[in-house]
């Protein structure tokens, strides 16, 4: 069962379109966070949102976490190539040590110039 | 800091045969997991350690041991591959002892099996 669903699965868009990617589950995570992936390379952490409700700005991203805490979103602005790759997120359902990733299968990002 | 590495890069292996792909961190971080990759579907925590001499199992498990000896080096160890363990792992440390905090991967290990 797949705890995190994202959509959409893969988008192609132009240089400087707006675009959201989405990230939904009926589960409550404890705090949810966004990561990028490049071709060949790991992840690598974008954001951590904890508190429903909650809006972080990166730039030109900016990343909600749902009031209930079952749903994110990542807004990109004017996108551009650099911005290509996997968006991953994933979700954590307990604050304390002994805790456990789930990730989504996540969004296939290009940006064509 | 050299953060998260991971070796080797790249291995072929046969069907029946063992191996150990490495992971080590420099950062003295205590919580570390090993996770594969594969197309469409995401990544899959294999097992995890919130310390040394501690280790747990995680949602895909099954096929491969790990244990934590030290702070620094969580290997992870497939005892007999087969087909089905073809993929990309991705090991990982996180900076403390909270899922909010950052957590780093390494460069992965492209395994195929044949």
């Amino acid at each position: 069962t797949q705890l995190l669903e994202q959509s959409p699965q893969f988008l192609s868009i132009q240089e400087g379109e707006n675009l959201t990617v989405y990230c939904n589950s009926s589960s409550v995570f404890s705090s949810l966070q966004w990561y990028r992936q490049e071709p060949g390379e790991g992840p690598v952490l974008l954001v951590t949102v904890v508190t429903g409700g909650e809006v972080k700005k990166l730039k030109r991203l900016t990343f909600q976490f749902g009031d209930a805490r079952k749903d994110s979103s990542l807004h990109i602005t004017a996108a551009q190539p650099g911005d290509t790759g996997l968006y991953l997120c994933a979700g954590a359902r307990s604050g304390g040590s002994n805790y456990k990733l789930t990730f989504g299968k996540g969004t296939l990002l290009t940006v064509n110039p | 800091n050299a953060g998260v590495t991971q070796t080797p890069k790249f291995q072929v292996l046969k069907t029946g045969q063992s191996m150990t792909l490495q992971c080590a961190q420099d950062m003295n971080h205590e919580y570390m997991s090993w996770y594969r990759q594969d197309p469409g579907m995401g990544l899959r925590l294999i097992h995890y350690s919130v310390g040394a001499g501690i280790t747990d199992q995680g949602e895909v498990p099954n096929g491969y041991n790990v244990s934590r000896s030290t702070t620094e080096d969580f290997p992870l160890r497939l005892l007999s591959a087969a087909p089905s363990q073809t993929s990309v792992y991705f090991c990982a440390s996180n900076s403390g002892k909270k899922p909010t905090d950052t957590q780093y991967f390494g460069p992965g290990t492209r395994l195929t099996v044949l």
